[in-house]
């Protein structure tokens, strides 16, 4: 697709089941993104992925989340236990290239999956 | 932790009417974002600027880079109601480029 593709658009969970969201990002892009906002809150970094490097996990909240990319493509986002505090939107980001400096082409931002844990 | 603080938080003008957005932080970034996000939606990049004192233009949008490349500033002249959505500035981390620190946005409302 022309876009970053993420589903579900919306998902409730009951607390203490465990979510998988999905993103598919910009065909040939090849750093892909997590993030997480919060009503009144800014965009938290959760994570990254850069082509065949280790993933930059310095954003994860806890040990419940993890998240995968698989061939360079398609990731998914893992929170396991699933909290309260965990109600977000979950938006998937991908760009040519990690330093969006370098190609002037910035991050291309899916939709998000809006998160409510109950 | 870097931190971009990001003013005002809210802004409500008429149609017509000049505005400025601040970001300003303490921390020096490798390159700058500004992001506008309307509603159901993800962010969407507007202009990315990289060099300490970096002007852009983008028609009736204006945006300033620090010389230290620690603040950045969006201009909009004669704002229309199209205007209307979240802004946010978002900086890119010196030593790891995928990792963007955001404000906390400013809600711009454009009033006919």
């Amino acid at each position: 697709g022309a876009g970053v593709s993420q589903s579900p658009s919306n998902k409730v969970t009951e607390k203490g089941k465990d979510v998988e969201l999905r993103c598919d990002p910009i065909s040939g892009h090849t750093a892909l993104y997590w993030y997480r906002q919060s009503l009144g809150q800014g965009l938290e970094f959760l994570i990254y992925f850069q082509g065949n490097s280790a993933p930059d996990k310095s954003g994860l909240p806890s040990d419940r989340f993890s998240a995968e990319r698989t061939g360079g493509s398609v990731s998914t986002l893992t929170i396991q236990r699933t909290q309260q505090e965990d109600s977000a939107v979950y938006l998937c980001a991908s760009s040519f290239s990690l330093d969006p400096a370098v190609y002037n082409y910035g991050y291309t931002f899916g939709s998000g999956t809006r998160l409510t844990v109950v | 932790t870097q931190l971009l603080e990001q003013s005002p938080q809210f802004l409500s003008i008429q149609e017509g009417e000049n505005l400025t957005v601040y970001c300003n932080s303490s921390s020096v970034f490798s390159s700058l974002q500004w992001y506008r996000q309307e509603p159901g939606e993800g962010p969407v990049l507007l202009v990315t600027v990289v060099t300490g004192g970096e002007v852009k233009k983008l028609k009736r949008l204006t945006f300033q880079f620090g010389d230290a490349r620690k603040d950045s500033s969006l201009h909009i002249t004669a704002a229309q109601t199209g205007d209307t959505g979240l802004y946010l500035c978002a900086g890119a981390d010196l030593t790891s480029y995928g990792k963007l620190t955001f404000g906390q946005g400013t809600i711009l409302t454009v009033h006919p």
